[in-house]
Formats: structure tokens, C-alpha cells, sequence
């Protein structure tokens, strides 16, 4: 069974501390993204990369980074955490060139 | 800019059918596609629309007219485990396969 697996479920951390949300995709799907999740707004995109050592800024990349060093993990960095940045997590991978995205399971983050 | 609409909320009754708007302005279009997430999970994929027309897939069906920027998501036989949020999403033109999400619609369906 194809899967994203996100290395947390929940997660509380403390404003200016730096994050680190891991996704693993076991599918060598070449196109990852990282997006949250707010009522009302839906998901917005933050990163996405399209290759190993390639990314590209999404909607709202404001306060974050990413690291992909191998082709299955894709890394979301919080550089100091702030509390408008407690939001659900959600990790996805896709071919290039076909439109169906899989999802991780999502990580609930709250910055107190 | 870039604009995806579904309504919030929706009821319906089970055994029922219900049919869940989406409009979209975007700048280029290369299909449509429905998801559902249940609460506390991730979203599942449920169709693809690229082409004018109706796709069926059991009790779920999904119409796109792409001259007027809709789709809608029909599903017939309600049951209660339909009872979850549908998203909306765009794959707009240019590379990576990036898609566009609505707000998502939450359909609650009673007894």
C-alpha cells in the first residue's frame, strides 16, 4: 500500500523555537509539497520541490523553509515558531505530469 | 487572481442525494478534482475531471464544464459515513502539478 507518512500526529512547541515536520513517501513520486490547514481558508500551499535539492516557494512561505537531500523526504522548517503558525500540517506527494495527489495523515502543530 | 468557491456547510438526509458546488477563476486549467477528508484525517481522492462532461464512480459523480468554471460533486444513497468535509482543487496551468484547494464544503448527514 502506496503511503506519505508524516513523523508526528501532534506537536506542541514553544514560540521561537525552531520545528522541523518530516514527510517519507515510499512511492519515488518526484513532486512534493507541503500545505496547512486553517478553517475557512483551506489548504494553502507553502513549498512544494520538484526534485531532490530543488523547491520552489508556494502561497505563504513566510517564516518557513524546506529541505529535500533525498528524493523520499521532505523536510518543513519553522525558523522560530510563532503562535499564528498553529495550524494542521499536511504533507502530499504526485508524479510530474499526473494530477492526483496522496496525502500524509497531518501534523497538528500548536506554538503556545 | 486565483479563486476557488464552494459553499461551507451543507445537511442533508441519509438515503438522500446531494450535489456540492464549485466554481473556479484561475489562470490556466489542466482538470478538477474532488476530495473528501473526514475529520482529523487526511484527504482521500475521489474523482478527476479534465474534459467537459460527467465521470461516475458508484454512488459518487462528478460534472465539469470548463466554458463556464464549474464542477459539482453528486452523491446518491447518502449514508452516514458520508458525513465529512469535500474539497475543490484546481490543477492550474504550469509545471509541478501544483493544485489549487477551495475552502471546502462540510456535509453532515442525519438519520
Amino acid at each position: 500500500d502506496v503511503k506519505v507518512t508524516q513523523s508526528s500526529r501532534y506537536l506542541v512547541k514553544r514560540t521561537g523555537e525552531k520545528v522541523f515536520l518530516e514527510c517519507v513517501q515510499d512511492m519515488d513520486h518526484e513532486n512534493m509539497f507541503w500545505y496547512r490547514q486553517d478553517p475557512g481558508l483551506g489548504l494553502r500551499l507553502i513549498y512544494f520541490s520538484y526534485d531532490v535539492k530543488m523547491k520552489e516557494k508556494g502561497d505563504i512561505p513566510e517564516g518557513y523553509s524546506v529541505s529535500r537531500e533525498k528524493k523520499e523526504r521532505f523536510s518543513l522548517i519553522l525558523e522560530s515558531a510563532s503562535t499564528n503558525q498553529t495550524s494542521m500540517y499536511l504533507c502530499a506527494s504526485s508524479l510530474t505530469g499526473m494530477g492526483g495527489y496522496t496525502f500524509g495523515s497531518g501534523t497538528r502543530l500548536t506554538v503556545v | 487572481g486565483q479563486n476557488i468557491d464552494q459553499p461551507t456547510e451543507m445537511t442533508a438526509t441519509e438515503g438522500a442525494i446531494v450535489q456540492i458546488n464549485c466554481t473556479y477563476q484561475t489562470s490556466g486549467f489542466n482538470g478538477l478534482f474532488w476530495y473528501q477528508q473526514h475529520a482529523g484525517e487526511a484527504p482521500t481522492f475521489l474523482s478527476y475531471n479534465v474534459l467537459d462532461g460527467l465521470e461516475e464512480k458508484g454512488r459518487f459523480s462528478s460534472f465539469l464544464s470548463r466554458s463556464k468554471g464549474y464542477s459539482y460533486l453528486l452523491l446518491k444513497e447518502l449514508q452516514m459515513k458520508d458525513s465529512a468535509s469535500y474539497l475543490c482543487a484546481v490543477h492550474s496551468s504550469g509545471g509541478y502539478n501544483k493544485l489549487i484547494f477551495g475552502a471546502g464544503t462540510r456535509l453532515a448527514v442525519h438519520p
